[in-house]
């Protein structure tokens, strides 16, 4: 199965600012996945990164916010911008997986506290 | 939209206990059934799926879940926990067939006492 890197594992940040999550993974593959899994909840997509077009993004979630980039078929980035503590989560970046392309696979996450 | 619901929240239980984790889902369509498992200090691992057939899916580590479609449900069981078992499980759905797009539950903590 693919290998989902990612970087920073965590991080502590100050409001207002903006950081970026790196998502590598092992293989080339046509989509990469946002999460974000804030405290005490479950997990939700943020967007889809498609590798040669602009980002889907999900209800609730905008572009300012959460700008993505896809310059390749195995790196992705979120930038998470003008960070409040409501940011404060662990964002995970995820691809499909499986016979059908079905399942998802995750990384580790990055978990971001801000202060 | 369709939604996850997991009752149980925090469960303890002895090593050799039977455990049923419970997990209903809202959606009238043809579902993708997941649980997922997160042990303490690692990244979320799929434990078993449903797609279709039988209803009752064997997973990893001798967990299984059966899919009862009349009750919306799908349940996690394992008959004899081990200390091991201890971690976040989380039961997550895909409707409509988008593969990417998961509902997960809120997740329930296990926690398995020697």
């Amino acid at each position: 199965s693919a290998v989902i890197s990612q970087k920073p594992s965590r991080d502590i940040c100050q409001r207002g600012t903006s950081l970026t999550i790196q998502c590598q993974v092992d293989s080339q593959v046509t989509m990469m996945f946002w999460y974000r899994q804030q405290p005490g909840q479950s997990l939700t997509l943020i967007a889809t990164a498609n590798q040669g077009s602009e980002a889907t993004y999900e209800s609730g979630f905008v572009i300012d916010k959460f700008p993505i980039s896809r310059p390749n078929l195995t790196f992705s980035t979120l930038t998470v911008s003008n960070m409040s503590p409501e940011d404060s989560s662990i964002y995970l970046c995820s691809v499909l997986q499986g016979a059908g392309a079905n399942v998802l696979t995750f990384g580790a996450g990055s978990r971001l506290t801000v202060l | 939209a369709q939604s996850v619901s997991q009752h149980n929240h925090h469960v303890i239980l002895s090593e050799a206990a039977s455990l049923e984790l419970g997990c209903n889902y809202s959606y009238g369509g043809t579902v993708n059934l997941f649980w997922y498992v997160q042990y303490p200090g690692q990244h979320l691992q799929l434990l078993l799926k449903y797609f279709s057939g039988d209803p009752l899916v064997k997973g990893i580590k001798g967990f299984e879940a059966e899919f009862i479609k009349s009750k919306f449900s799908f349940n996690l069981r394992k008959p004899s926990v081990q200390w091991s078992d201890t971690a976040e499980y989380f039961c997550a759905v895909n409707a409509g067939g988008t593969a990417s797009k998961l509902t997960f539950g809120t997740g329930t903590r296990l926690q398995v006492t020697l």
